[in-house]
């Protein structure tokens, strides 16, 4: 079972450069999140999915934008990278609607913006 | 906006004992989920435990069990018998029960097991 699958696992950027990090979910999930991981601050939302064709913005949306491609993927998207975005990044998804089902992670990107 | 807080930034525990993660969130809903989540060395993200706020009985997973108190809103978490590889970060974690809406995690704790 793949689960959720992250693309890709490290990458190192230049201030001003754009990427997309990929995440893709084989359960049929409805729901998808992206989150980021900083040292001694948890993990910040920073968008959701509820749904197919819905996005939401979290906690932390400033810089990204995020497409849900289809039920299964859900794109991340720096448009233009900053040294304040390095971290490390985490898709999720969860049934939906089911409010008691835990988000199954993915294994994280790290990113580094120099 | 629900909070999530988690007090003690670092735990160690001895091999084999008991040790208790505290987690005590903020909200104004009468009814919301609960969870904790593991973070091992290899940055996984894996359910531990859950707690529905209706359930008055405390959720057990084999060695690891919760102590809720709705009243007091505090989820802490028991691991007994603790075992090496408990050592982990591990993040409490909130969710208010109305359509899908994301979870509010806590900074999170780190532990260490002694052998």
């Amino acid at each position: 079972n793949a689960g959720v699958t992250q693309t890709p696992k490290f990458q190192v950027l230049k201030t001003g450069q754009s990427m997309t990090l990929q995440c893709a979910q084989d359960m049929n999930h409805n729901s998808m999140y992206w989150y980021r991981q900083d040292p001694g601050m948890g993990l910040r939302l920073i968008y959701y999915s509820a749904s197919e064709g819905t996005t939401d913005k979290g906690e932390v949306p400033n810089g990204y934008n995020v497409s849900r491609l289809n039920k299964r993927e859900f794109s991340l998207r720096l448009e233009s990278a900053a040294p304040s975005q390095t971290s490390v990044y985490f898709c999720a998804s969860s049934e939906g609607g089911i409010d008691n089902q835990p988000q199954h992670f993915g294994d994280g990107t790290r990113l580094s913006i120099l | 906006a629900q909070t999530v807080t988690q007090s003690q930034p670092e735990m160690s525990v001895q091999e084999a004992e008991t040790v208790t993660l505290s987690c005590t969130y903020d909200t104004s809903e009468s009814d919301y989920y609960l969870f904790w989540y593991k973070q091992p060395p290899s940055r996984q993200m894996i359910l531990v435990i859950r707690q529905e706020a209706y359930k008055q009985q405390n959720a057990t997973e084999n060695r690891f069990s919760v102590n809720f108190q709705k009243a007091a809103k505090s989820f802490s978490l028991k691991i007994s018998d603790s075992q090496l590889g408990d050592a982990a970060m591990y993040f409490c974690a909130y969710r208010r029960v109305s359509g899908n809406t994301p979870l509010v995690f806590g900074k999170g704790t780190r532990l260490s097991v002694i052998a």
